[in-house]
């Protein structure tokens, strides 16, 4: 098991675009989280799945973003009419459930939005 | 709602020095916990060292150790002999004690970062 996998790393789209992006968690981690980070913040919540179920979104998380995760494995987050606003970086994450674990996570994809 | 304060954005320290860095927090939880991530300037975040709140004895992971006052809410972390390794931004976060998982998000500080002079 290689860790947490996202892709892309970087994605540049114009506005108005959509884009669409990967998570593939630990296997045997059975909660997902998605998370967006700006320069110099910290990273903020944005939903969080258990197994296939989305249990928690963010308000940060306008109907401009969905996200899945069919069968509980990997998930995808999609941003629909993509805004200046959004560049970022995204930040997926996984753990095994059971409070005292902190996250494994992944390395990003980093949008940028011109 | 649940907050992390990091007041400090920029530390720097020499090496093989010790340095502490400062974080608070707000919850009117009794159970919860705390975690210190590392996030070097490949981006990934590295889970540094966890404290259950519960827990009177402070943790403790190699040249890593925290200062956990849970009256006060504070939650630092001390690195004793300083590596140029360990240069990065540190986040303190935030985690309710939720075993059902409806509640199981992380609260991060807005992080602090950390420099070391060789």
């Amino acid at each position: 098991d290689t860790g947490v996998s996202q892709d892309p790393r970087h994605k540049i789209t114009k506005r108005g675009q959509n884009v669409t992006f990967r998570c593939d968690p630990i296997s045997e981690h059975n909660r997902l989280y998605w998370y967006r980070q700006t320069l110099g913040q910290g990273p903020e919540f944005l939903t969080y799945f258990q197994n296939e179920a989305q249990l928690e979104k963010s308000r940060l998380l306008s109907d401009r973003f969905s996200a899945e995760r069919p069968k509980g494995s990997f998930s995808t987050l999609e941003i629909q009419r993509t805004e200046q606003g959004d560049s970022a970086m995204y930040l997926c994450a996984s753990s095994s459930g059971g409070s005292h674990y902190g996250y494994t996570f992944g390395s990003g994809t980093r949008l940028t939005v011109v | 709602a649940q907050t992390v304060t990091q007041s400090q954005p920029e530390m720097s320290v020499q090496e093989a020095e010790t340095v502490t860095l400062s974080c608070t927090y707000d919850t009117s939880e009794s159970d919860y916990y705390l975690f210190w991530y590392k996030q070097p300037p490949s981006r990934q975040m590295i889970l540094v060292i966890r404290q259950e709140a519960y827990k009177q004895q402070n943790a403790t992971e190699n040249r890593f150790s925290v200062n956990f006052q849970k009256a006060a809410k504070s939650f630092s972390l001390k690195i004793s002999d300083s590596q140029l390794g360990d240069a990065a931004m540190y986040f303190c976060a935030y985690r309710s004690e939720d075993w059902s998982g409806a509640n199981s998000k992380l609260t991060f500080g807005k992080g602090i970062t950390l420099s070391v002079r060789p």
